[in-house]
């Protein structure tokens, strides 16, 4: 299967202030990147399809001026929480899908907001 | 899509076999049975998929009853580090998955 790597897997950051995670495809040129979001003890639910040089598709309730994505390449999509607040504090994690049906997952990036 | 059915959380003995059920009674015909599992704190790994047959790979296998409406996951000799949550997610291959609340697994020693 693809790997998927993203960076950082951890980041701190004071509220108001902007954070972006890396999301890359290291093995796979993918057009399509997935983004998910997991509160504590919650199930992943998906904020946004990553295309590559076109806009992001953002799910229903997913602010898209906040969570900025650009998906500049082929193997490499970037998620900004702009203006973060402790509530955006969560598990971000994204996944590629190759040819073949099923998804690949990065490790995920852990986003604490003080 | 679909959706999923399945129990919060089961435990099985090291080294026996491990069975997941899924319920999934309103699949449509071109929807395929996906399972993922989580360990803490990690993102999900792909484990195996299918659409009617029975599918068994290096980690698992997949038992879809003939009326698609519900598969087991069978991990066949558990071992601790298979202790994660399990995902059933049903849809179209080139759709995005919705994951459910899935079925917390532990593998007791």
């Amino acid at each position: 299967g693809a790997v998927v790597s993203q960076h950082p897997s951890w980041v701190i950051c004071k509220s108001g202030t902007s954070v972006k995670i890396e999301c890359r495809s290291l093995d796979f040129q993918a057009t399509t990147m997935f983004w998910y979001r997991q509160f504590p003890k919650q199930s992943l639910m998906l904020m946004a399809t990553s295309n590559e040089g076109s806009k992001a598709t953002y799910e229903q309730g997913v602010e898209k001026d906040k969570f900025l994505i650009n998906h500049a390449s082929l193997t490499l999509s970037t998620l900004t929480v702009t203006s973060a607040h402790p509530e955006d504090s969560s598990f971000y994690i994204c996944s590629v899908r190759p040819e073949s049906y099923e998804q690949y997952f990065g490790p995920g990036t852990r986003l604490t907001v003080t | 899509d679909a959706k999923t059915t399945q129990p919060p959380s089961m435990d099985c003995a090291e080294g026996r076999a491990a069975n997941l059920p899924c319920n999934h009674s309103t699949i449509s015909g071109n929807e395929y049975v996906y399972w993922y599992r989580q360990i803490h704190s990690q993102g999900p790994q792909y484990i195996i998929h299918g659409l009617k047959n029975n599918e068994t790979n290096e980690m698992a296998s997949l038992i879809i009853t003939e009326d698609r409406k519900s598969s087991t996951l069978i991990l066949p000799h558990a071992t601790l580090r298979d202790t994660a949550v399990y995902y059933c997610i049903v849809g179209r291959g080139a759709q995005k998955l919705v994951f459910g609340q899935g079925t917390r697994l532990t593998i007791n020693p």
